[in-house]
C-alpha cells in the first residue's frame, strides 16, 4: 500500500536551534517526494522535491532534506530556526508520471520558542 | 504571475445541500486536482482534471465531481452533503506534463450543519 508517514505530530523548538521532520514512505515504483508548509489558514507551500539525481535537495526559506532509498525516507532538515517557520509541514510522495496523485502524510506542526 | 485561487473562502451549508467550489488555476498551467483536508490530517487526493477530461480520481463517492473548462479553470461539486464533508477543499494546478508538480491555491473552508 502507498502511504506517507510522519512520526512526529508536535515538535517544539527554540528559535536558533536546528530542526529536522522525519518523513518515511512506501511506495511502489520510484517515488517523486515533496515537503509543503502550510500556515494557519492557509493553502499549501512548496517547500522543495526531489525526483532523481543528487539525494540531497535544497529548498526555499533555508530549509533542506535528504532523500534515503534504503530507508525510505525524506527528511527536513533547517540548519536556525526562525519564529517564523511555526506552521505545519507535510511530507507528500507522487508518481513519476503525468497522473499527480499525491498522497500525503498527517504533518508535523513545529512551535517555536522565542 | 497570478498563482491559484479560490472562491469562495468560506462557505456554510446544512447537511443534504448541494455546493459548488471554484479553482482559477495559475497562469500557463493547464492541470487542476483536488483535495479535501480535514482538520489535523493530511490532504487526501479527489481527483485530477487535465484539458478538461478527469485523469484519475482518488476513493471518494460519485456524488464529488467536477469539471474543467476551456480556460483550465475548474470547480468541484459535492451533491447531498454530509456532516462530514466539513473540511479544507485545496484546488492545486500543474503545468503541462508535470502533473505531479502541484501548486496549490489558498482553499475553501466548508462547514456542514
Amino acid at each position: 500500500a502507498q502511504s506517507v508517514t510522519q512520526p512526529d505530530i508536535h515538535i517544539t523548538v527554540s528559535e536558533g536551534a536546528s530542526l529536522e521532520l522525519r518523513c518515511n514512505y512506501s511506495y511502489g515504483a520510484t517515488p517523486y517526494l515533496f515537503w509543503y508548509v502550510q500556515s494557519p489558514g492557509q493553502g499549501l507551500q512548496l517547500l522543495l522535491k526531489y525526483f532523481s539525481g543528487d539525494t540531497l535537495v535544497q529548498g526555499i526559506k533555508g530549509f533542506e532534506a535528504e532523500f534515503k532509498r534504503s530507508q525510505s525516507s525524506f527528511n527536513l532538515r533547517k540548519p536556525s530556526v526562525h519564529w517564523s517557520d511555526a506552521a505545519e509541514y507535510f511530507c507528500a510522495v507522487g508518481p513519476s508520471s503525468n497522473t499527480g496523485k499525491l498522497i500525503f502524510g498527517q504533518g508535523t506542526t513545529l512551535q517555536v520558542k522565542p | 504571475e497570478t498563482g491559484v485561487t479560490q472562491s469562495p473562502t468560506h462557505l456554510i451549508k446544512t447537511r443534504g445541500q448541494q455546493v459548488t467550489l471554484r479553482c482559477s488555476s495559475q497562469s500557463g498551467h493547464n492541470t487542476v486536482s483536488w483535495y479535501q483536508q480535514a482538520l489535523g490530517q493530511g490532504p487526501q487526493f479527489i481527483f485530477q482534471y487535465y484539458r478538461e477530461e478527469e485523469n484519475g480520481r482518488g476513493n471518494f463517492p460519485p456524488r464529488f465531481s467536477g469539471l474543467q473548462f476551456p480556460n483550465y479553470s475548474s470547480e468541484l461539486n459535492v451533491n447531498a452533503l454530509e456532516l462530514d464533508d466539513s473540511a479544507l477543499y485545496l484546488c492545486a494546478s500543474s503545468p503541462e506534463a508535470r502533473g505531479n508538480e502541484q501548486f496549490f491555491g489558498p482553499g475553501t473552508r466548508l462547514t456542514v450543519l
